[in-house]
């Protein structure tokens, strides 16, 4: 049984672009959440979809974006790049409900 | 919100020595508390969880314990190993919402062989 699966695993980009990071989720689970974790810091809730539509939101800009597909997998997107956008972006699934979350492995995001 | 502190931020130990993390959090609506290892260039993996109904919870060297009234929990590691070098992350979720658990800021472990 795969786990939650993450790509790419590591991306560069410039100030001003724009990013797509992928996600698949553990098999079973219809709940996928995204954290940015930056260095030395716990992951911090960026936002979560279930049933396709954004659940709930942290406190991050508008320039973070999602969307959730038929099959569960998400998207979070990520506009206008910063350099303080520079990350371990974190996608975490489960099931519906109080269920424990499951962690991908990251993708590294640098922002030069 | 929920606020979660963790103790201490650096904890280095010699291989076989016992390893305590202390964690406190702010929202008396919390009820579940997991714990997450996080090696390095990896997410975290959760390693052992305990709900507000429980006091202790153990499982082969790792251990939890919860105290509700002084809204604090620990992760207490016996016999340690250098494989159990990593980060380790508390987090404190509430009952009601979305479910969505807020992290402490980690504790790095270092187990000297």
């Amino acid at each position: 049984d795969a786990g939650v699966t993450q790509s790419p695993t590591h991306l560069i980009k410039t100030r001003g672009q724009q990013v797509t990071l992928r996600c698949s989720p553990k098999s079973g689970h219809d709940t996928v959440s995204w954290y940015q974790q930056a260095l030395g810091q716990g992951p911090q809730f960026i936002f979560q979809y279930y049933e396709e539509e954004e659940r709930q939101r942290g406190n991050f800009p508008d320039r973070f974006s999602g969307h959730q597909f038929p099959n569960y997998s998400s998207e979070l997107n990520v506009n206008a790049l910063l350099l303080g956008d520079s990350a371990l972006y974190l996608c975490a699934s489960s099931g519906t409900g109080p269920e424990t979350q499951y962690f991908g492995p990251g993708t590294r995001l640098l922002v030069l | 919100g929920e606020n979660v502190e963790q103790h201490p931020s650096t904890l280095s130990v010699q291989e076989g020595d016992s390893a305590v993390i202390k964690c406190t959090y702010s929202d008396s609506a919390s009820n579940y508390f997991p714990w997450y290892k996080q090696e390095l260039g990896k997410g975290p993996q959760l390693i052992i969880d305990i709900r507000s109904n429980v006091g202790e919870k153990k499982d082969q060297r790792i251990a939890v314990t919860l105290n509700k009234t002084a809204k604090h929990f620990s992760l207490h590691i016996t016999e340690t190993q250098p494989e159990d070098s990593a980060v380790y992350f508390c987090a404190a979720r509430p009952t009601g919402g979305s479910y969505i658990p807020t992290f402490g800021r980690g504790t790095s472990l270092i187990v000297h062989p």
